[in-house]
């Protein structure tokens, strides 16, 4: 039974750059979490996906985007980089609303 | 906006003390769910309390839900070096939305 998995593990992006990254939830899950955690800090809920629609968001601008496909896997899009992007990208599964929520192992994000 | 606060920041302890961490929301929740995240790792679920005034023990560690159901604690008793890594509280708002406001986290380092 595979866990939350997240890809890439590492990346390295410019400024004003574009970036996308992939989650898969855990096996049964059909319900997924995108957060932000910037070093030091609390994950910080950036959107929620349920049914292929974003059902929940948090206070993220629109540069922030995401796509759930009907397999339940996710993508989270990021557009015109900052610096202040840079941070673990951490993507939870669960099953329904709410329900307790498996992490993956993240996706580091180094914006130069 | 609604904030999760936990305290303290950072605790040091001799191996073999105890150790607390305190969660306050600035607002009611609806139920409330603690992880840990070891250093370079993601959060861990560890459990998730719901009823008013509900205490619930995982071996060591003990887990309560305040009565107002806006504060919630974590207990560890006679801590182990592989207690090491960062305590977080999530709280679900009541608000009609299900997102978890993640609270800001105590870092715990053990000393043997």
């Amino acid at each position: 039974d595979a866990g939350v998995t997240q890809s890439p593990t590492h990346l390295i992006k410019t400024r004003g750059q574009q970036v996308t990254l992939r989650c898969s939830p855990k096996s049964g899950h059909d319900t997924v979490s995108w957060y932000q955690q910037a070093l030091g800090q609390g994950p910080q809920f950036i959107f929620q996906y349920y049914e292929e629609e974003e059902r929940q968001r948090g206070n993220f601008p629109d540069r922030f985007s995401g796509h759930q496909f009907p397999n339940y896997s996710s993508e989270l899009n990021v557009n015109a980089l900052l610096l202040g992007d840079s941070a673990l990208y951490l993507c939870a599964s669960s099953l329904g609303l709410p329900g307790t929520q498996y992490f993956g192992p993240g996706t580091r994000l180094t914006v130069l | 906006g609604q904030q999760v606060m936990q305290i303290p920041q950072y605790q040091h302890v001799q191996e073999g003390e105890d150790f607390t961490t305190y969660c306050n929301s600035s607002t009611t929740l609806s139920n409330i769910q603690w992880y840990k995240q070891r250093p370079g790792g993601h959060p861990v679920f560890l459990i998730q309390l719901v009823k008013s005034g509900e205490v619930k023990k995982q071996k060591r560690l003990t887990f309560q839900f305040g009565e107002a159901k806006k504060n919630s604690s974590l207990h560890i008793t006679a801590t182990q070096t592989t207690d090491v890594g960062t305590y977080f509280c999530a709280g679900l708002t009541t608000s009609g939305t299900y997102k978890y406001i993640f609270g800001t986290g105590t870092r715990l380092k053990v000393l043997a």
